[in-house]
């Protein structure tokens, strides 16, 4: 199985800051690579697939780059809206992995 | 608009097994594959496995084979996603989700979840 781990576990920010979340893979898993935002209480919203493309209705404040083993998540200005948990999650081959989460704190 | 309505919440004794549902509308059923995705209290996300509702053909992960078991019924545009052998850590929250455009896509719809509960 691909071993997918995420960091950091949790983040603390403020509103209008720019972050940056990293998902390392133990194999190559070329840019298929899903990021998630969940919120408490809530289903997983995917945010981004291959990688860099992003969910239409997604703010362009969110952006994904990298492939191979590592890739990032970044988030260009914080909006309050934005605190919550995020996962990455590879597609290359089953079974599919997640990351074990960044939780993105105030 | 694509919806997935799962099955309500289950309270099972050790042992014993779960079938929870997941009722598709607002696509072509048989085009999409569904997944299975856990969440335990307080943790990460855990891809359980895949059925292709076109061919019923199923992947599960390693972890879960032997006590998985998911299924589809056309007629209905349903899945089902059965656990035997229930422990209590396998007290989390199911959520099937359908791909985003087909085999190798993520999952882009997800239902609202079904929590299942092990406790004796």
């Amino acid at each position: 199985d691909i071993q997918m781990t995420q960091s950091p576990s949790t983040l603390s920010a403020s509103v209008g800051d720019r972050v940056t979340i990293t998902c390392r893979a133990s194999q190559s898993i070329s840019d298929w690579l899903a990021w998630y935002q969940q919120k408490p209480g809530k289903a997983p919203k995917l945010l981004i697939y291959k990688a860099s493309s992003l969910e239409s209705e997604v703010p362009s404040r969110f952006s994904g780059s990298g492939s191979g083993t590592e890739l990032t998540l970044t988030i260009s200005s914080l909006q309050p809206e934005d605190f919550a948990t995020y996962y990455c999650q590879q597609y290359n081959s089953y079974p599919y992995t997640f990351g074990q989460g960044t939780k993105l704190e105030i | 608009q694509v919806q997935l309505v799962q099955s309500g919440a289950e309270v099972r004794k050790p042992g014993a097994s779960v079938k929870v549902s997941c009722k598709a509308s607002g696509y072509p059923f048989t085009s999409y594959y569904i997944h299975w995705v856990r969440q335990a209290p307080g943790q990460g996300l855990e891809w359980m496995g895949v059925i292709n509702p076109f061919g019923d053909d199923t992947t599960y992960a390693q972890r879960f084979k032997g006590r998985v078991m998911m299924t589809r019924d056309t007629s209905t545009g349903t899945v089902y996603m059965a656990l035997s052998s229930l422990k209590s850590d396998d007290t989390a929250v199911y959520y099937c989700a359908r791909d985003y455009y087909g085999s190798g896509s993520p999952e882009r719809y997800w239902g609202q979840g079904t929590l299942v509960t092990v406790s004796s």
